[in-house]
């Protein structure tokens, strides 16, 4: 199975703020990683998608980069609505594998 | 709009039975592969089945091989997770999600808004 190891577990910062999360993985995925965003009580939302291809409807601040093993989100100017948890998610082999999630919270 | 739409949660004695349901509207339902992934209370999300659109193909992650089985019946829009031999440690909110695919592989696109199940004596 591939393992994931996503960083930081939570981080702490303002409206306006660069945040960068990272995920790397066991083994080699290409770019067959998906980002997920999540907000308390609901179900994630697909954010982006192949690494770096943003979701319909999802804002141009969220990004995504890396393959292979390295892979980040980043959300270039944190807006209230961005608090919230994110998964990143292998999609390269069955069985899936998630990210632990980076909790975004407000400083 | 894509509607998914979770059924059939709720508390089960450890070792018993559940079935899940997951009503699919605003979409060919018989086109998409389906998926159900798993959350335990305060944890992260768990991949749990996948069924391909015409349910020719199916995996699953290995706390649930061999228990769980997940099927579906297109004539009635609906994906299904038969759960046995259930144990505390499958206690979760269970999302059914269709899949998104693009550039060669697929991902989790739309999400029902999840089922809660809580294995407990």
């Amino acid at each position: 199975d591939v393992q994931m190891t996503q960083s930081p577990s939570s981080v702490s910062a303002s409206v306006g703020d660069r945040v960068t999360i990272t995920c790397r993985t066991s083994q080699d995925i290409s770019s067959w990683l998906a980002w997920y965003q999540q907000k308390p009580g609901k179900a994630p939302k697909l954010l982006i998608y192949t690494a770096s291809d943003l979701q319909s409807g999802v804002p141009s601040r969220f990004s995504g980069s890396g393959s292979g093993t390295h892979f980040t989100l980043t959300i270039s100017s944190l807006q209230p609505e961005d608090f919230a948890t994110y998964f990143c998610q292998q999609a390269s082999s069955f069985p899936w594998t998630f990210g632990q999630g980076t909790k975004v919270e407000i400083k | 709009q894509v509607q998914l739409v979770e059924s059939g949660g709720g508390v089960v004695q450890p070792g018993r039975s559940l079935r899940l349901s997951c009503a699919a509207s605003g979409f060919t339902f018989s086109s998409y592969g389906m998926h159900w992934v798993r959350q335990a209370p305060g944890k992260g999300l768990e991949w749990v089945a996948v069924i391909w659109h015409d349910g020719n193909n199916k995996y699953y992650a290995d706390s649930v091989k061999g228990r769980f089985t997940i099927s579906r019946d297109n004539s009635k829009n609906t994906l299904y997770l038969q759960m046995n031999s259930l144990s505390v440690e499958d206690t979760a909110v269970y999302y059914c999600a269709s899949a998104y695919c693009s550039g060669g592989s697929c991902y989790l696109g739309n999400w029902g808004q999840g089922t809660p199940v809580t294995v407990s004596s």
